[in-house]
């Protein structure tokens, strides 16, 4: 079980562009949730997906939106990055939206020059 | 407001010495607190939640709902415990609410 993977690893990008990360869960997990951690900071939650729907969202504008696939990965997309924006993105999945525990990816780095 | 404090960055003890690490937290609603620990090189993993009520690799954690906190307490430090600790309060009904981090706490411990 290669458990929860993300992809890629790092991203360098300038500012006004859009970038996509993408996720696949752990085995046998059909909720993923995205959150953002700036250096130095805990994660923050912007949001999580289940059964291909936004379930819950964090204080994160709309130019960050997702996606979820039938076979249960997702999507996060950026739009118009900012400098702000550079984070690591932790993907994270769990069963049935039950967020008692939690599977973490190692993350995307991305900066954003 | 939801928030979640550790008030220490970093926390220094030598092997074998008591440790506690912070957490206090703010949450109108019925608490759920959990801590989840990131070693080096590797991801970051649930460690221990206050609901269950277990001790994992020696540690311990309470919650004091008039304190509105939930310490993590081991009383003989390892070097293998060195890693950053971060508390986490689940917020909303049922098991579905969000997590809430706190800023983490880089336990660093000496030989």
């Amino acid at each position: 079980d290669a458990g929860v993977t993300q992809s890629p690893t790092h991203l360098i990008k300038t500012r006004g562009q859009q970038v996509t990360l993408r996720c696949s869960p752990k085995s046998g997990h059909d909720t993923v949730s995205w959150y953002q951690q700036a250096l130095g900071q805990g994660p923050q939650f912007i949001f999580q997906y289940y059964e291909e729907e936004e379930r819950q969202r964090g204080n994160f504008p709309d130019r960050f939106s997702g996606h979820q696939f039938p076979n249960y990965s997702s999507e996060l997309n950026v739009n118009a990055l900012l400098l702000g924006d550079s984070a690591l993105y932790l993907c994270a999945s769990s069963l049935k939206l039950a967020n008692e525990k939690l599977f973490f990816g190692s993350g995307t780095q991305l900066s954003v020059l | 407001a939801q928030r979640v404090t550790q008030p220490e960055k970093l926390l220094s003890v030598f092997k074998g010495a008591p440790v506690e690490l912070k957490c206090n937290y703010s949450y109108s609603g019925s608490p759920e607190l959990f801590w989840y620990v990131q070693y080096s090189r590797q991801r970051l993993q649930l460690l221990l939640r206050h609901i269950s009520r277990e001790s994992i690799k020696g540690f311990t954690a309470d919650l004091n709902k008039g304190e509105t906190s939930f310490h993590l307490k081991k009383p003989f430090a390892q070097e293998e415990d060195s890693a950053m600790y971060y508390c986490a309060l689940r917020t909303g009904s049922g098991n579905t609410g969000k997590l809430i981090f706190g800023q983490g706490t880089t336990l660093q411990v000496k030989p």
